[in-house]
């Protein structure tokens, strides 16, 4: 049982465009999400989140939108860089649970 | 960067043979994980720590168990290890100052697997 999905394994987008990475969730008691990005033989790192009392949070380049009535939020990377190469992973929790549960990831594969 | 290191960071064993991983922080943490990463399955959660001694079940749990003696240190034990444990094994903390602040999570660099 799959709670939180990442539909696309890999994206690949150009040099100074913007990349758009969506996950989606089935667990109606998650009220927190997370984003984080991983690079090759290194852990994830954290990078954004946001709270179910929000739509929406911004933290330079990285925005993420949390669409609750559909159960969807998405990272927007603007613009996107080579170093923005790598796999990213969303997670959730909900309330009390002490623990996170992630999605499959997504590797972003930025183009020059 | 939070004070978390793994060890081994690579290990070939045979399958049924025992073999226990560390992690050990600097940050006095609370709360600290176990996760296994698989192509296509993402990070999966193995157990997990609330405090010292106090320890619960993650979605992939069976065939490991843990302990946590002291604040700093959190050890995976494989009982008796089969090929399908082979896989990336990564430690993370949170909690800092040992609060009950437990989203954002600091990852340590990852322990790699081979069952032969």
């Amino acid at each position: 049982d799959q709670q939180v999905k990442q539909n696309s394994p890999s994206l690949s987008v150009q040099e100074g465009r913007i990349s758009i990475l969506n996950c989606d969730y089935t667990n109606s008691m998650f009220d927190y999400f997370l984003w984080y990005k991983k690079y090759p033989a290194e852990g994830p790192t954290f990078l954004i989140s946001i709270s179910s009392i929000k739509d929406k949070n911004e933290d330079g380049r990285f925005t993420v939108f949390l669409n609750k009535s559909a159960k969807h939020l998405s990272l927007h990377i603007v613009p996107s860089q080579p170093g923005d190469s790598a796999v990213y992973f969303c997670a959730a929790s909900a309330l009390g649970a002490q623990k996170l549960v992630f999605g499959q990831g997504t590797r972003l594969t930025i183009n020059p | 960067d939070a004070g978390i290191t793994q060890s081994p960071r690579h290990k070939v064993t045979e399958t049924g043979t025992p073999v226990t991983l560390r992690c050990h922080q600097t940050e006095n943490h609370r709360y600290m994980y176990w996760y296994r990463q698989d192509p296509g399955h993402g990070l999966r959660l193995i157990h997990y720590s609330y405090g010292v001694k106090d320890t619960d079940k993650g979605e992939v749990s069976d065939g490991y168990s843990v302990s946590r003696s002291k604040t700093e240190d959190f050890l995976l034990t494989l009982e008796s290890a089969t090929s399908s444990q082979t896989s990336v094994y990564f430690c993370a903390i949170s909690g800092a100052g040992g609060t009950n602040s437990y989203n954002e999570q600091f990852f340590g660099p990852g322990t790699r697997l081979t069952v032969l």
